[in-house]
């Protein structure tokens, strides 16, 4: 059980659009469609973006979107704005257990 | 509304045994889901730690599972965390989450504010 592999940063202008991705295997994000992702605000809890690769809970802005294609999730984050800089983490699900990835801190320059 | 809050020692010598308790309020403990500690050590990304479910199975991740114990007390609608043999490397905010299992869909949905651990003499 290995960590997912994400990008370390990101960045983006304010109005452009980001895409984050999460790499995995055929054991986990690859073979199941539970890849979630979370957003984690400096000194907060984790915060839910996205569940089953492309679900927004209620509340969720839909400038946040997600998909899967083969082994890689990816979060992607439309019409940028400052209050979007944080740090992204996509989790998958794998033979019982959970795993996440390492985390990706976007900045909104 | 369902909330959950962490409580513990924020410190734990080396060696010892880190003893932590998630309340749930504002709902079941006993509700179709699975209920979950994660950690993250300063600076760094979020780690599962293992899971429970009312019945009380339970999944450990398997870099922690011969340390981890998760119980659950139903009567007290809260559910616990014990990590043995803890050194430096366990210094972490500890989280407790719902999920991942929430009936049909997969996530964590609901976080505790989380508490800060150290390990130290």
């Amino acid at each position: 059980q290995s960590a997912l592999t994400q990008p370390a940063s990101v960045s983006g202008s304010p109005g452009q659009s980001i895409t984050i991705s999460c790499t995995g295997t055929s054991d986990d994000v690859g073979g199941y469609n539970y890849v979630s992702w979370y957003q984690q605000h400096p000194g907060k809890a984790p915060k839910l973006m996205i569940y089953d690769v492309a679900y927004r809970p209620s509340g969720v802005s839909n400038r946040f979107s997600g998909s899967k294609s083969g082994n890689t999730a990816s979060l992607t984050i439309s019409g940028l704005q400052a209050e979007d800089e944080a740090d992204y983490y996509c989790c998958s699900y794998t033979s019982s257990l959970a795993v996440f990835g390492g985390g990706t801190k976007l900045t909104v320059l | 509304q369902v909330q959950l809050q962490e409580s513990g020692p924020g410190l734990v010598k080396p060696s010892g045994t880190l003893s932590l308790t998630c309340a749930v309020s504002g709902g079941s403990i006993s509700s179709t889901n699975w209920w979950s500690w994660v950690r993250q050590p300063p600076g760094r990304g979020l780690e599962w730690i293992g899971q429970i479910y009312h019945s009380g199975s339970t999944n450990y991740s398997p870099s922690l599972k011969s340390r981890v114990t998760i119980s659950v007390d139903k009567s007290k609608n809260q559910f616990s965390l014990k990590l043995t043999s803890v050194t430096a490397a366990d210094t972490a905010v500890y989280y407790c989450a719902r999920g991942p299992f929430l009936g049909a869909l997969y996530a964590f949905d609901i976080w505790g504010q989380g508490t800060m651990i150290t390990v130290s003499s």
